[in-house]
């Protein structure tokens, strides 16, 4: 159980289009999902809390128009990367909440050209 | 906010031997302390989670230990195996909301 999956695993875009990630829980339902980003041997930073029904949550220095979070359903929670530019090239990371926990899909790898 | 630092930021140790990671927090509300692996281009994968009203937990070869007063856990890995080489996460939060976390420890495993 707890099974969080991403899709695209990876994905290449040219500088200026905008790319949209898809979070997903498998087995269970999630009121509340988050985004993270992660560097190249780095440590995962939190981008945002994504509540279904309603705005998400950005931390402190994450453009929210730029880092676009929609939670339309239990199950379901997307970022889309808006205009986005080679400093937004990383490997961007989704979680959500179940049995006390937090679970953690595997990953997305965005090169942006 | 809360601040988890964890030490050392790499390991290597014969196969057999005995790993241990340490991180230390500075939020005394925290109360959920999750570890977790992170192979290479995979997302953290949960391995074991304690929390404040527990001092130790153990699963298998996994230990995890709970300094509430001194507001620092450790994780022990017992007997390793080259499958244990990976990047091991600490974190804290209060319940699971919001994890702070370490900056990894990279753990290689002599066969």
């Amino acid at each position: 159980g707890a099974v969080v999956s991403q899709h695209p695993s990876w994905v290449i875009c040219k500088s200026g289009t905008s790319v949209k990630i898809e979070c997903r829980s498998l087995d269970f339902q999630a009121t509340t999902m988050f985004w993270y980003r992660q560097f190249p041997k780095q440590s995962l930073m939190l981008m945002a809390t994504s509540n279904e029904g309603s705005k998400a949550t950005y931390e402190q220095g994450v453009e929210k128009d730029k880092f676009l979070i929609n939670h339309a359903s239990l199950t379901l929670s997307t970022l889309t990367v808006t205009s986005a530019h080679p400093e937004d090239s990383s490997f961007y990371i989704c979680s959500a909440e179940a049995l006390g926990g937090q679970f953690f899909g595997p990953g997305t790898r965005l090169t942006v050209l | 906010g809360e601040n988890v630092e964890q030490h050392p930021s790499t390991l290597s140790v014969q196969e057999g031997d005995s790993a241990v990671i340490k991180c230390t927090y500075s939020d005394s509300a925290s109360n959920y302390f999750p570890w977790y692996k992170q192979e290479l281009g995979k997302g953290p994968q949960l391995i074991i989670d304690i929390r404040s009203n527990v001092g130790e937990k153990k699963d298998q070869r996994i230990a995890v230990t709970l300094n509430k007063t001194a507001k620092h856990f450790s994780l022990h890995i017992t007997e390793t195996q080259p499958e244990d080489s990976a990047v091991y996460f600490c974190a804290a939060s209060i319940e699971w909301y919001k994890l702070s976390f370490g900056a990894g420890t990279t753990v290689t495993v002599r066969a």
